[in-house]
This record gives structure tokens, sequence and C-alpha cells, in this order.
């Protein structure tokens, strides 16, 4: 079965300290991968996408994620992190034969002062 | 419009009763997907249209559970006999492409008591 893991139910890190969040995927064929961000009450945001090409995809908000098929991983990364970063993280892949996302189970970010 | 639109934004209903829930997606924008969310769980698919195609309704965790999407636009997501386990927020998301990612409404949260 095709799946999207984040090990990491929370993780924390002190403001201007770089981030990393994890995932790792489980999916057939190539991997087309996203991150998602989620505010409080709010619906999820777009962050970046894997489609194809380099392995460092650069997105909204100074994020980035690097693809590693090796260790079929896609973690996200900041260089310095923001108290305003914190929210809930989702990995997603396209499954279903590229229709539908499967997310991972979501990471919370904390970046405290 | 600008955005996708989901609606009523909270609904609280008595268990035994039916709910209908509302997606108005990006104008234009062929794809039409339901996600459920729950505390821990992630975001589990319900339900995809594409265009006039018969919608995968793979996602659906029972026939109390159904949806449609009236002249390829509007969603309604209805719940009938609802149980507490329904309380969620359901999530609408539509797109022009899935390899672009999706946008997402705010949601709906469904408390059921």
């Amino acid at each position: 079965a095709q799946s999207v893991a984040q090990p990491e139910d929370q993780v924390n890190v002190a403001e201007g300290n770089p981030l990393t969040v994890k995932c790792t995927y489980s999916v057939s064929g190539n991997p087309y991968l996203f991150w998602y961000v989620q505010y409080p009450n709010r619906g999820l945001q777009f962050l970046l996408k894997y489609i194809t090409g380099d392995n460092l995809v650069k997105g909204s908000y100074g994020f980035e994620a690097e693809f590693n098929k090796s260790q079929t991983s896609f973690h996200l990364k900041k260089p310095s992190a923001l108290v305003s970063d914190s929210a809930l993280y989702f990995c997603a892949a396209l499954t279903g034969g590229g229709n539908k996302l499967t997310f991972g189970t979501g990471t919370q970010l904390k970046v405290e002062l | 419009g600008a955005g996708v639109s989901q609606s009523p934004s909270n609904k609280v209903t008595e268990k035994g009763k039916d709910v209908e829930l509302r997606c108005d997606p990006i104008s234009g924008h062929t794809a039409l997907y339901w996600y459920r969310q729950s505390l821990g769980q992630g975001l589990e698919f319900l339900i995809y249209f594409q265009g006039n195609s018969a919608p995968d309704k793979s996602g659906l965790p029972s026939d109390r559970f159904s949806a449609e999407r009236t002249g390829g636009s509007v969603s309604t997501l209805t719940i009938q006999r609802t149980q507490q386990e329904d309380s969620a927020v359901y999530l609408c998301a539509s797109s022009l492409n899935s390899f672009y990612g999706y946008t997402f409404g705010s949601g709906t949260r469904l408390t059921v008591v």
C-alpha cells in the first residue's frame, strides 16, 4: 500500500535555529511529493512540491525540502526558524494513479523564543 | 470565487440526525476532493470528483456517507444518522491538475453530541 510517514508528532526548535520536519514515503512509480502547512482553524496551505528535477525544492516562506530517492525521504527544512512558523505541517504524495493526495499524520512545529 | 468556500464553518448536531456540508470550489477547477481530519489521525481521503467522470468513492467510511457534485461545481457531503465518531473537521479541496497541488477550504468542524 502506498503511504506517507511523518515519524515525529511534534518538533520543538528555538527561534533562529534551523528546523527539519521529517517525511518518508512509499509509493509505486515516480514520487510526486508535497508539503502543506495548517494554521489554527484554517485549511491547508501549499508550501512546495517535488515533481522532477533538482532534489532541493524551494517553496514559500523560506522553506525548502530535499528529495532523497535512496532514503525515500522528503524532509522539510528552513535555515532559521521564526515563531510565526509554528503550525501543523503535512507531507503528502500523489497516489491513486496520480489522482489524489495521501497525507502523513502531520507534525506540530513549535518555535519558541 | 477567489478560494474554496465551505459552509457552515461549524456544525453541532445531535446523534442520529442528518447533516449536509457544502463546498464551493474555485471556478474552473475540474477536480474536487473531500477529506476528513480527525484529531491525531491526519487527513483521511473520502471522495474525489473529476469533471463528468464517476466519482472515486473509495474512501467513504460507511454507506451513511454520500456526496454529489452538481453541474461540475458545488459539492455537498451528506452524513446520515450521524454518530459521535463522525465528529471531525471536513475539508474540501479543488484543483485544476493534481500535479499542481490542491487549494483547500477552511473546513467545516462537525461535532456530534
